[in-house]
């Protein structure tokens, strides 16, 4: 099975802010790397699919970008809706597997 | 707007049996693959399983092969997950959800699912 490693696992910043989230893979996966949003009691929301590609309705500060086994989700100007836990999930060859999370945090 | 919305969960002993239903609307359902997602409590996300526009197709992650069967009925907009052999660790909310360029571009809040031992 294909690893996902997040990093940071955790991170706080504040409104405004430029965050980046970094996923490796334990081998190529080529294109095939989403990230989701949480937020505590509700269902993942898909922000970026297929590494680069924003999801209809994703505000644009959200951008993914990444090759080979090294991918960052960037959320370029933090708003307060933004704060909540963020997985990323390769799907290049099955069972597809999500990293571990990273949690945003307010600071 | 698309809407899945699951049920079937509840409490089961240890080696019992459960049947998830997934209710799917709003969308072309017979055109998707469709999947199961699980997460422990306070835990991350798992992949269950996946199932092709047909259902001619099936994958499993491989703690429940042998064990869980996907299935859907393209007719009734459903998507099925039928558990067997439940052990503790299958403890978890389960969530449907919709496939798009393999990744899951809608879900539903998703059922509860506690095995106890």
């Amino acid at each position: 099975d294909i690893q996902m490693t997040q990093s940071p696992s955790s991170v706080s910043a504040s409104v405004g802010d430029r965050v980046t989230i970094t996923c490796r893979a334990s081998q190529v996966i080529s294109k095939w790397l989403a990230w989701y949003q949480q937020k505590p009691g509700t269902a993942p929301k898909l922000l970026i699919y297929e590494m680069s590609t924003l999801q209809s309705g994703v505000p644009s500060r959200f951008s993914g970008s990444g090759s080979g086994t090294d991918f960052t989700l960037t959320i370029s100007s933090l708003q307060p809706e933004d704060f909540a836990t963020y997985y990323c999930q390769q799907a290049d060859s099955f069972p597809y597997t999500f990293g571990q999370g990273t949690k945003l945090e307010i600071k | 707007e698309v809407h899945l919305v699951e049920s079937g969960g509840g409490l089961v002993q240890s080696g019992g049996s459960l049947r998830l239903s997934c209710a799917a609307s709003g969308f072309n359902f017979g055109a998707y693959w469709m999947a199961w997602v699980r997460q422990a409590p306070g835990k991350g996300l798992e992949w269950v399983a996946n199932i092709k526009e047909d259902g001619s197709e099936r994958e499993y992650v491989d703690p429940v092969k042998g064990r869980f069967t996907i299935s859907r009925d393209n007719a009734k907009n459903s998507l099925y997950l039928q558990m067997n052999s439940l052990r503790a660790d299958d403890t978890a909310v389960y969530h449907c959800a919709s496939l798009w360029a393999r990744s899951g571009d809608h879900w539903g809040q998703g059922t509860l699912v506690t095995v106890s031992s």
